[in-house]
This record gives C-alpha cells, structure tokens and sequence, in this order.
C-alpha cells in the first residue's frame, strides 16, 4: 500500500547507455513530479505533469525525457547517460497544483550511478 | 542570491534542548511555505506547512515572516530521532508556473544523548 512507488531504487550503468525509472502513485493525486538531488544534496525540480500534460518543464537535456501514461504514472527515460547524471532521482505526486493544501509526497527514491 | 536560503549546519544540540532554524527567500510574492524532514539516504517527507499567523504542531512551531521574508521552525525538547536534515520549501507561485516548489540546501541538525 506504498504512496509514491518507483523502480528501480539503485541503477548502475555504463556512459553511454539508455534508462528509465518508473514511477506510480495509488493516491488519486492529480500532478506527479521528477525532482533530482544532487550530490550535495540539492533537490531541484526537472517535470511536472498534471493530469497528465506537461506544466513544468525546467532546463533539462533533452535527453531526459518525461512520459505520463495515465495520471496515476510518470516515467523518466534517459538517453545516452553521462556522468554528471549520477544522482537521486525523486519521484513525487500532490492534489492540485498550488497551495498550502498541495504538499508533495515524494517516492523513495532511484539511486543512479553512471560509470 | 538564492531563491531559497538554509544555514547548512550541522547543529549538534543535546537531547531536551531547544533549536531553531531559520530560512530566507528572495521573491516577496511567495505563497507557500513548508518545512520538509529528510532523513540520510530517504525521501523527503512533510513536516509541517507554515501560515502567516504560524503554527504549532506538538514540540514544533513554525513562523513566516513576509516583510522580512523569511521562516523559522522552533523544535523544543529535541529527541534522537528528530535527527535529520530539514528543508526549507517555498512555492514562488511566479509566471503562471504552479506548483513548482523551491527547496533549501537544507540544514543538518544532529542530537546528541
């Protein structure tokens, strides 16, 4: 009965190579959110979908690449990884898209690791 | 200067004592403020919202102050287990972006027995 659900939790993979990280959400939540945390720990905004459009979308490669099935699902595929991709990626999702009622709550993370 | 500004720590406090952290942020059209709790290698996770006549929530308060723009969480009578680093939020709510929340660095609070 987990919230925020995302796999894998640890991804070890080569430069070069494509992934992705699957996210899901049984809260009824309309938006859903990648967040990256960087080794220092920054935790900093990448997509946002609502109901499954695109309404945020930072400066990210294109090689990032958001896709939202259904409301309840955001994947994240990567293409041609490089090293400074190595992070924790987060998976969040929230009811609305504003507010002090529209906290997030975040999944438990992908431990990504280029080498 | 940052959107969203944390002093990084460590505060190392004794069990029982009271810490306060402070946060500050730079656009003055902000509408939502949060405090978030981070434990090492986990997801954030809500701690409490803040509004502007603050609020409490057991051994935490939290304070929003708009002209000087910035928010305080007070912990009283720290426990072991409230070690963690705690993340300053704030939702700009600028340019018709929606709910895209800034967060702090964080700041690193350690209790010691």
């Amino acid at each position: 009965d987990t919230a925020v659900s995302q796999t894998p939790k640890y991804l070890v993979t080569q430069m070069g190579n494509d992934k992705s990280i699957k996210c899901e959400q049984n809260l009824g939540h309309d938006t859903m959110y990648w967040y990256k945390q960087d080794s220092k720990k920054f935790l900093k905004i990448m997509f946002s979908y609502n109901n499954k459009e695109l309404i945020i979308n930072e400066t990210v490669p294109n090689r990032f690449s958001p896709k939202s099935p259904d409301k309840a699902h955001l994947n994240l595929h990567i293409n041609s990884l490089e090293l400074g991709d190595s992070a924790v990626y987060f998976c969040a999702s929230s009811q609305g898209t504003g507010g002090t009622n529209s906290p997030l709550h975040f999944g438990n993370g992908t431990r990504l690791t280029v080498t | 200067r940052k959107e969203v500004e944390q002093d990084p720590g460590p505060f190392n406090v004794p069990e029982g004592a009271t810490v306060a952290f402070n946060c500050t942020y730079s656009n003055s059209a902000s509408q939502s403020f949060f405090w978030y709790r981070q434990d090492c290698r986990k997801e954030p996770k809500l701690l409490m919202s803040v509004y502007s006549s603050g609020n409490e929530d057991g051994r935490f308060t939290a304070q929003l102050n708009r002209a000087s723009q910035y928010i305080s969480l007070l912990i009283r009578d720290s426990k072991l287990s409230d070690s963690a680093t705690y993340l300053c939020v704030v939702n700009p709510s600028y340019g018709g972006a929606t709910n895209k929340l800034i967060f702090g660095t964080g700041t690193l609070l350690a209790v010691q027995p």
